[in-house]
């Protein structure tokens, strides 16, 4: 089945403890992003990757590393997770470089930074 | 940053209702248009992509028509069900490298 899986789903955590949220897909993707979700706003965009070795930073990409050195796989590090960064984040998957394709999201992470 | 507005903001209309949303978005430069429906506690799935000016695409019952010049788009539902209760987002692209989305059209539509 084609999919984007992301990992973990749920995850409470205290500031300044690093983590890793790993998002993987099976479809051969080229291009790939983070979004987070905020109350009152759209999705922002974190950082995205065209291709493999290749990622650029989005709107919101302060506190945020990623790294894409296979072409399925795209995690997003917080490396001293703070409160402000406790939100919903979607991995996000397009077959193409160029936008002219449709996303296909992952089933989401809800994060809570204590 | 784009600035991507949708409107209304939220909608609640009664079963087998026709409705329609509005999503606007700066006309230079424009590259891409897409529309995602979101279930709460569920990730958003696409419904159309649309690139050219004039573009109307059609999945059952919702369809939306696209005008790049003015830099609008409208999404129709035609014979609401309970079950197109969801957030509805528009996310234009102007450089083909990124998607801005707005912040989307909460529609409720009561049995």
């Amino acid at each position: 089945e084609a999919q984007v899986t992301q990992n973990p789903r749920y995850l409470i955590t205290v500031t300044g403890k690093k983590l890793t949220v790993t998002c993987s897909q099976n479809m051969n993707h080229e291009y790939m992003s983070w979004y987070r979700q905020d109350p009152g706003l759209g999705l922002r965009q974190i950082y995205y990757s065209m291709n493999v070795e290749v990622t650029d930073k989005g709107d919101v990409p302060e506190g945020y590393k990623v790294s894409r050195k296979e072409k399925r796989n795209f995690p997003l590090i917080l490396e001293s997770p703070s409160p402000n960064q406790t939100s919903l984040y979607f991995c996000a998957s397009f077959r193409e470089g160029r936008l002219n394709t449709e996303a296909f999201f992952g089933q989401g992470t809800r994060l809570t930074v204590v | 940053i784009l600035n991507v507005e949708q409107s209304p903001q939220s909608l609640h209309v009664q079963e087998g209702d026709s409705t329609n949303f509005t999503c606007s978005f700066p006309s230079s430069n424009f590259y891409a248009l897409h529309w995602y429906r979101w279930e709460t506690a569920k990730s958003p799935e696409a419904l159309f992509v649309m690139t050219l000016n004039g573009d109307e695409k059609k999945k059952g019952q919702i369809s939306a028509t696209l005008n790049t010049k003015e830099g609008y788009s409208y999404l129709y539902i035609k014979g609401s069900q309970p079950e197109d209760s969801a957030t509805y987002l528009c996310a234009p692209s102007e450089s083909g490298s990124r998607l801005t989305f707005g912040e989307g059209t909460q529609l409720t539509v009561n049995p």
